[in-house]
């Protein structure tokens, strides 16, 4: 079975500041990872994902993950924040098995002060 | 066209009601998916159809029926629901791949905001 466990349920940053969202999954098979984001009252947009290719992956708006199998994480970051990235942000895995369901991570709320 | 679309938007029910939620995707995916979302947690995954036959029901309370007419459409037939069941519906979809152990990249829809009283 896979799961995700996303350290910190809220960050805040100034803007211009470096963005950091935590990660970290379990997984018995290589799994497959995604950073979604939610806007408020609306639906999930893809960031990004790792599908086994390069281990840096860089996703819209400004956004990078690092895919670190000896720490078993995928953290999201961005060098500069804006006003515009606050959001929920949501980690995923998916791995192949158990009907391949996409298994989410409780969420982190970024903040974003001006 | 990368889009999923959902109608309604918001939807207000009594608990005596009988209404559905509507989904559509035209990017030929072979997969499509139920969540359902309560304020400040994860989307829950409800449903899961593959190549339109149900594959997955996470236990979802009868008064929840997915139905799925083509490989482009999707419903969820809400009767007789409680209060508790006011949430954000999800939908998505996701392609051939994700069936056959792929990445499993969804795409959602906007959501419908559903309020029972």
């Amino acid at each position: 079975a896979q799961s995700v466990t996303q350290l910190g349920s809220h960050v805040s940053v100034s803007e211009g500041a470096l963005v950091l969202l935590r990660c970290n999954y379990s997984s018995s098979v290589p799994p497959y990872l995604f950073w979604y984001v939610q806007y408020p009252n609306q639906g999930l947009q893809l960031l990004l994902k790792y599908t086994s290719a390069a281990t840096l992956v860089k996703g819209i708006n400004g956004f990078e993950a690092e895919f670190k199998k000896s720490e078993t994480s995928f953290h999201l970051t961005k060098p500069s924040a804006h006003m515009s990235d606050a959001a929920e942000y949501f980690c995923a895995v998916s791995a192949g098995s158990s009907g391949n369901k996409l298994v989410f991570g409780a969420g982190t709320i970024l903040r974003v002060k001006s | 066209d990368t889009e999923v679309t959902q109608t309604p938007k918001h939807l207000v029910m009594g608990m005596t009601n009988k209404k559905s939620l509507k989904c559509e995707q035209h990017m030929g995916h072979r997969a499509m998916y139920w969540y359902k979302q309560k304020a400040k947690k994860p989307p829950e995954l409800m449903f899961v159809y593959s190549y339109e036959k149900l594959s997955i029901n996470e236990s979802v309370p009868s008064r929840f029926s997915p139905e799925c007419p083509n490989s482009s459409l999707l419903n969820l037939h809400l009767h007789a629901l409680q209060p508790e069941d006011s949430a954000l519906y999800l939908c998505a979809s996701s392609q051939e791949a994700a069936l056959a152990g792929g990445p499993n990249e969804q795409f959602f829809g906007p959501g419908t905001r559903l309020t029972v009283l």
